[in-house]
């Protein structure tokens, strides 16, 4: 499984946009890769996912490094219920499609 | 539409008893997975199923058994709990494509004294 590599925490200025970096350099061509957070201990939630292209949604926009080595999940104006764990995942593109979850970047917003 | 479903929510085991926990979805995924959620770290995969009538295991199976009898339920069980596996614990489900995302139910609490 292609690992990932977060920093375990960031503060972020209320308003502010909020860039979470991650490191995934042995990914696989056809892998994806998922950024999902965890609020509170609920469950985790499922926030935006690339393959190679950069993605926007309602929620965020996921930046890919061209080769695929790194990847910026942006928030673009955070508020305190962003506060949160946020995990990018390489998603393993075989039986089961299993997400393997580490440490995550503890995002903590501030007012 | 009510997602991934798990009961129950809060558990407390004394050493040594069994019991299971259940995992509902009704978005006829094909696939469901068991993770497990210690203080301060990352989910485990615990088992996983591809499809009804299949399990596989995860990172950490030892001391759980799983079975998925139905497409839409996957149950988790545990023959003698241990305090090791104090632990929140979350099902997820998703389709086959890979491009999509999972679903994650709200987590049963187990503590076992």
């Amino acid at each position: 499984d292609a690992k990932t590599t977060q920093p375990p925490s960031m503060d972020c200025a209320e308003g502010r946009a909020a860039n979470l970096p991650c490191n995934h350099s042995t990914i696989s061509g056809n892998e994806y890769v998922y950024w999902y957070r965890q609020i509170h201990s609920q469950g985790p939630q499922y926030i935006i996912h690339g393959l190679k292209n950069n993605e926007t949604n309602e929620m965020a926009s996921l930046i890919i490094t061209e080769d695929r080595k790194s990847s910026t999940l942006i928030l673009p104006h955070a508020t305190l219920r962003d506060t949160a764990v946020y995990y990018c995942i390489v998603r393993v593109k075989a039986a089961g499609n299993k997400l393997t979850f580490g440490g995550g970047t503890r995002v903590l917003v501030k007012p | 539409n009510a997602g991934v479903t798990q009961t129950p929510k809060f558990r407390v085991l004394k050493t040594g008893q069994s019991m299971t926990l259940l995992c509902a979805q009704d978005m006829n995924h094909e696939y469901m997975y068991w993770y497990r959620q210690d203080p301060g770290m990352g989910l485990r995969l615990i088992h996983y199923s591809v499809g009804e009538g299949t399990t596989a295991k995860g990172e950490v199976p030892d001391g759980y058994n799983v079975s998925r009898l139905k497409k839409q339920n996957f149950l988790l069980g545990l023959e003698s709990a241990a305090p090791s596996q104090t632990s929140v614990y979350f099902c997820a489900s998703s389709d086959t494509t890979g491009n999509t995302e999972a679903f994650f139910g709200q987590g049963t609490r187990l503590t076992v004294v």
